[in-house]
């Protein structure tokens, strides 16, 4: 079955400590996405990648680093300069390059820092 | 400025009753694509309907159908004979222009919806 997997489901973090987000999607799709989402809140983007070897900052990236060596994964660091990182992030990816293409989304981790 | 404005935060609708469900974009693109999803209290995102710019019927998918008013810039989300299950987040979605630029999509701050027995 194609789809987008996100490991772990929970993660817990110390204060102070980097921690990567696993991402991974077998639909063949170009464009890559990182969102996070505040209780009660909606989607707030951090980074996108259309292409392999290449990413762009959304709206909130600062603390936060990816890479994209290969167009399956896209993994997402959350560093010890992110502030306030306590949250529900989400993985999505669409095709690239035409409007009405939805975006297909992981199941989602929870990251909680003590 | 805000491109995707859901002014209702939270509804409630009794169970088999149709509700609407409001949102507005702004965009200065020709070319846009708006769609729903539905994300229940488990975080998955599920994605509901789907209408083009360029469509000139409304779209419909089962129970979803969506109310497109172009010149108002509207895309209202109408759920007909609501299910206890219905009750989620809803969210608005917009993905403007094509090609190599607007590959982005912007999400509106979403309405619980709340269906009652």
């Amino acid at each position: 079955d194609g789809g987008i997997t996100q490991s772990p489901k929970y993660l817990f973090r110390k204060e102070g400590q980097n921690v990567t987000l696993s991402c991974e999607q077998n639909l063949n799709h170009d464009a890559m996405y990182w969102y996070r989402q505040d209780p009660g809140q909606g989607l707030r983007l951090i980074y996108y990648s259309q292409i392999v070897n290449d990413f762009q900052k959304g709206d909130i990236a600062e603390g936060y680093s990816v890479s994209r060596e290969k167009k399956e994964s896209f993994p997402l660091t959350v560093t010890s300069a992110q502030k306030n990182p306590t949250a529900f992030y989400l993985c999505a990816s669409s095709i690239y390059g035409v409007s009405y293409n939805e975006q297909f989304f992981g199941p989602g981790t929870r990251l909680t820092v003590l | 400025a805000q491109k995707i404005t859901q002014t209702q935060p939270g509804m409630f609708v009794q169970e088999k009753e149709a509700v609407t469900l409001d949102c507005t974009y702004d965009t200065s693109d020709q070319s846009y694509g708006l769609f729903w999803y539905k994300q229940p209290s488990s975080g998955e995102m599920i994605f509901l309907i789907y209408q083009g710019s360029y469509d000139e019927q409304n779209a419909t998918e089962g129970r979803y159908s969506l109310n497109f008013q172009k010149a108002r810039k509207s895309a209202n989300l109408v759920i007909s004979a609501s299910q206890l299950g219905d009750s989620a987040m809803y969210f608005c979605a917009m993905r403007e222009g094509r090609g190599n630029y607007g590959q982005n999509f912007v999400f509106g701050p979403g309405t619980r919806l709340s269906v009652l027995p």
